[in-house]
């Protein structure tokens, strides 16, 4: 699976939207984009993935570049409640074998006030 | 609302003890994760399962053994609990394709190993 890359934190002030990028410039042409927050002492949520057309869903959107070597996650309003660790993931398909997800440090957002 | 659900939240055991974490999912998920996470390390995977009586090693299986029995349960069993077993676990779910779907986390337990 391809590495990425992460900002180990960001700041956003409440209701602005927040911008998460994610470099992941070994992408290969099968390999799907992933994004999870970690809330303090919860576990892991899952956000939005994609290929290479941009996403949205009720919690965020997802923008990949052309060449998907890097990503953008996007949370148009930011509330105090998005204050949480991000992750951004790679991984291929692989049906029948190891599915497992690979965390890196990730994105440790802060939305103040 | 999809349940991944982990028997305890907080839990306290003896150096040496046998130690069972039970996760249990409602959503007829084929797989099962438990992964571990420590401060500086992230998280890491321990054992997965695929289907009922399968198991599959993980990147820090040792120390560890696991069970699935039924579909919606898969046991982590700390064989003889050490003090550096002390961490936050979680149990993860998700469709054979997870990939495609998403994966389901339960609110962790946090082990302290005395």
């Amino acid at each position: 699976d391809a590495k990425t890359t992460q900002p180990t934190s960001m700041d956003c002030a409440e209701g602005r939207a927040a911008n998460l990028p994610c470099n992941h410039s070994t992408i290969s042409g099968n390999e799907y984009v992933y994004w999870y927050r970690q809330i303090h002492s919860q576990g892991p949520q899952y956000i939005i993935h994609g290929l290479k057309n941009n996403e949205t869903n009720e919690m965020a959107s997802l923008i990949i570049t052309e060449d998907r070597k890097s990503s953008t996650l996007i949370l148009p309003h930011a509330t105090l409640r998005d204050t949480a660790v991000y992750y951004c993931i790679v991984r291929a398909p692989n049906w029948g074998g190891s599915e497992k997800l690979v965390f890196g440090k990730g994105t440790k957002l802060t939305v103040n006030p | 609302d999809v349940k991944v659900t982990q028997s305890s939240r907080y839990l306290v055991k003896r150096t040496g003890e046998k130690v069972f974490l039970e996760c249990v999912q409602d959503m007829d998920h084929e797989n099962m994760f438990w992964y571990r996470q420590d401060p500086g390390l992230g998280l890491r995977l321990i054992y997965f399962s695929y289907d009922v009586k399968m198991k599959e090693k993980g990147d820090i299986p040792e120390g560890y053994s696991v069970s699935r029995e039924k579909k919606e349960r898969f046991s982590l069993i700390l064989e003889s609990a050490s003090t550096n077993q002390t961490s936050m676990y979680l149990c993860a779910s998700s469709l054979l394709g997870g990939w495609s779907y998403g994966y389901t986390f339960g609110s962790g337990t946090r082990l302290t190993v005395v």
